[in-house]
């Protein structure tokens, strides 16, 4: 079965600043691996999905991921926060399924 | 593109009490899922629906019944309602296996 652990139950960065949300599962198959952003009072929205084609992944709103299978890594980063970043950030595995694993959330906040 | 749609947005219910939550999808998707969200747990699958006429149990099914009415629709319905079931519930369709979801707004549920 497949897990999924992120790191950090929140983080505050300040406005322009990197941000570093890590996820990290457990799978012996390469996974499908999908990073979600949830707004207040609303669904998750997909912010990017690894499948294989490459490693480096780029997704909406200037957020991208790596793919790092010797440390079944699949870490999301923003090179400079916006204040529209604040929100819960979710990663999620399948792997031969139809069922998605979802991490426990990461709550970001940005500081003006 | 109305997507996935969710209703009701807020119930209040008594222990005992039963209610559907209802859930319709205009994507044309094949797969359909009702997870629920709490509070530094993610989001846990309590059922979902490979395909029409296929219902399958998920990670946290105690308690629930659900019914793949057509294509567009899957219901989740709680014939006695507890206090342990006081959730956000969420409904997600998708195209096929592996394909990213795609979420409704969710119903806050609250049993007292």
């Amino acid at each position: 079965a497949q897990s999924v652990t992120q790191l950090g139950s929140h983080v505050s960065v300040s406005e322009g600043a990197l941000v570093l949300l890590r996820c990290n599962y457990s799978s012996s198959v390469p996974p499908y691996l999908f990073w979600y952003v949830q707004y207040p009072n609303q669904g998750l929205q997909l912010l990017l999905k690894y499948t294989s084609a490459a490693t480096l992944v780029k997704g909406i709103n200037g957020f991208e991921a790596e793919f790092k299978k010797s440390e079944t890594s699949f870490h999301l980063t923003k090179p400079s926060a916006h204040m529209s970043d604040a929100a819960e950030y979710f990663c999620a595995v399948s792997v031969d399924d139809y069922k998605l694993s979802f991490g426990a959330g990461t709550t970001v906040t940005v500081r003006a | 593109n109305a997507g996935v749609t969710q209703t009701p947005k807020f119930q209040v219910l008594k222990t005992g009490q039963s209610m559907t939550l209802q859930c319709a999808q205009d994507m044309n998707h094949n797969s359909m899922y009702w997870y629920r969200q709490d509070p530094g747990m993610g989001l846990r699958l309590i059922y979902y629906s490979a395909s029409e006429g296929t219902t399958d149990k998920g990670e946290v099914p105690n308690g629930y019944n659900v019914s793949r009415l057509n294509k567009r629709e899957f219901s989740l319905r709680l014939e006695s309602a507890a206090p342990s079931q006081t959730s956000v519930y969420f409904c997600a369709s998708s195209e096929s296996q592996g394909s990213p979801l795609h979420f409704g707004n969710g119903t806050r549920l609250t049993v007292t």
